[in-house]
């Protein structure tokens, strides 16, 4: 079965820093690119980052991008967020997803998700 | 960027009834669309992908169809664990990846 687990989030004052984690099991973890989804209060689903296979290859949002750096540890199953000058409106619910097989990029499994809360 | 617009933004049905959810695409993304469950509390849940394709699990009373720029969740006979939000998601062109607003499937 597979099982994704967000840990790393909680309350950060706004131009702080926290560092997302995914702990990944039940499938090869370097056979799917994975990726960040959140959900903020109110709004709908947001695509923040995604990473190929290897890690070579990463893409931002707009919105996150120059603050956020997705990574991966394929010897650890682990993906990372490391979430810098957050801002108020980052605060969301978010969402370790794994990317379908192949060059499809929906998201197949979810994992249920870690709150970043930012306020000062 | 493609923008994905859904619609309506509620629907309100009773236990039983159909429910038929649209998605529309600022530009044509063939069958590139996914379309996500998701309940209060809950990650969401792939239902449907390559607008017609049911994930593995997902009851037959859901399809998927379109192409292009028009795509169509359809619920036949709602069961009380179909009320929820549903999302419409491209990945034919990206980045970014876009997701639609939502819709909310309420009693």
């Amino acid at each position: 079965e597979v099982q994704l687990v967000e840990s790393g989030g909680g309350l950060v004052q706004p131009g702080g820093s926290l560092r997302l984690s995914c702990a990944a099991s039940g499938f090869i973890f370097v056979t799917h690119g994975m990726s960040w989804v959140r959900l903020a209060p109110g709004k709908g689903l947001e695509w923040v980052s995604d990473i190929s296979r290897g890690g070579g290859t990463a893409y931002y949002a707009d919105s996150v991008k120059g603050r956020f750096t997705i990574s991966r540890d394929n010897a650890q199953s682990s993906l990372y967020l490391q979430m810098d000058s957050l801002r108020d409106e980052d605060a969301a619910v978010y969402y370790c997803a794994r990317l379908a097989p192949g060059i499809s990029k929906f998201f197949d499994n979810w994992g249920q998700g870690t709150l970043v809360t930012v306020s000062s | 960027e493609i923008v994905m617009t859904q619609s309506p933004a509620t629907l309100s049905v009773s236990p039983g009834e159909g429910a038929t959810l649209s998605c529309r695409a600022s530009q044509s993304i063939n069958t590139k669309l996914a379309w996500y469950q998701q309940k209060p509390g809950h990650p969401p849940r792939l239902l449907i992908y390559s607008a017609s394709t049911r994930a593995t699990g997902v009851p037959v009373r859901f399809s998927g169809s379109g192409s292009a720029t028009e795509f169509t969740l359809t619920i036949s006979s709602l069961q009380s664990e179909d009320f929820a939000v549903y999302y419409c998601q491209q990945y034919n062109d990206w980045p970014p990846l876009t997701f639609g607003g939502g819709t909310k499937v309420e009693i």
